[in-house]
């Protein structure tokens, strides 16, 4: 089992809604990630927060705000979606503030969500 | 930009076959090479990876990969498959930074 932990499992939510994806861990872990994993794609990087600074931003749309509260946290705060948004979302942890061979991602379980 | 290049998008293999799933990188300089694998509803988990020394690399439940320089390739492979392995299995590179790209993945089926 993952030990990067994803609430909710599932989210369904209208476009006017305004919701709000977790990650937790507790490895210790310097750098949290959020990617998003479309049906039949590989997953693609939207966030990085090393050391609880946020270091990568892939020109995500301003309506996916991300935000680490602390070292083992990491939120994205969802706001006036579109369906094309409806995706699996990917929270990801690695040892050090940067990936490389001693610092591998871990990932969690994801975040089913569908925009209606 | 680096990318990351899977030849085979889905792959049907009767148990006991043997695997190999290609994977191109093009980036010049030094990378750190991934495979990862994610089975149905279950969370992506590193089968193995490769920065330097021997090219022969060995993973977990009994997958290795063979790292080719001159090719650019860290190809994965399993001397016989089980119906367990059914997943999709992608191949990443990290060749600077924090930004791990993943290829496209490829979809084996294991038949029983």
């Amino acid at each position: 089992d993952t030990e990067v932990t994803q609430t909710p499992k599932h989210l369904v939510m209208g476009m006017t809604n305004k919701k709000s994806l977790k990650c937790e861990q507790h490895m210790g872990h310097r750098a949290m990630y959020w990617y998003k994993q479309k049906a039949k794609k590989p997953p693609e990087l939207m966030f990085v927060y090393s050391y609880e600074k946020l270091s990568i931003n892939e020109s995500v749309p301003s309506r996916f705000s991300p935000e680490c509260p602390n070292s083992s946290l990491l939120n994205l705060h969802l706001h006036a979606l579109q369906p094309e948004d409806s995706a699996l979302y990917l929270c990801a942890s690695s040892q050090e503030g940067s990936v490389d061979y001693d610092s591998p991602l871990h990932f969690g379980n994801g975040t089913r969500l569908t925009v209606t | 930009a680096q990318s990351v290049s899977q030849h085979n998008h889905h792959v049907i293999l009767s148990e006991a076959a043997s695997l190999e799933l290609g994977c191109n990188y093009s980036y010049g300089g030094t990378v750190n090479l991934f495979w990862y694998v994610q089975y149905p509803g279950q969370h992506l988990q590193l089968l193995l990876k490769y920065f330097s020394g021997d090219p022969l690399v060995k993973g977990i439940k009994g997958f290795e990969a063979e790292f080719i320089k001159r090719k650019f390739s860290l190809n994965l492979r399993k001397p016989s498959v089980q119906w367990s392995d059914t997943a999709e299995y992608f191949c990443a590179v990290n060749g600077y930074g924090n930004k791990l790209v993943f290829g496209a993945g490829t979809i084996l089926r294991v038949k029983s």
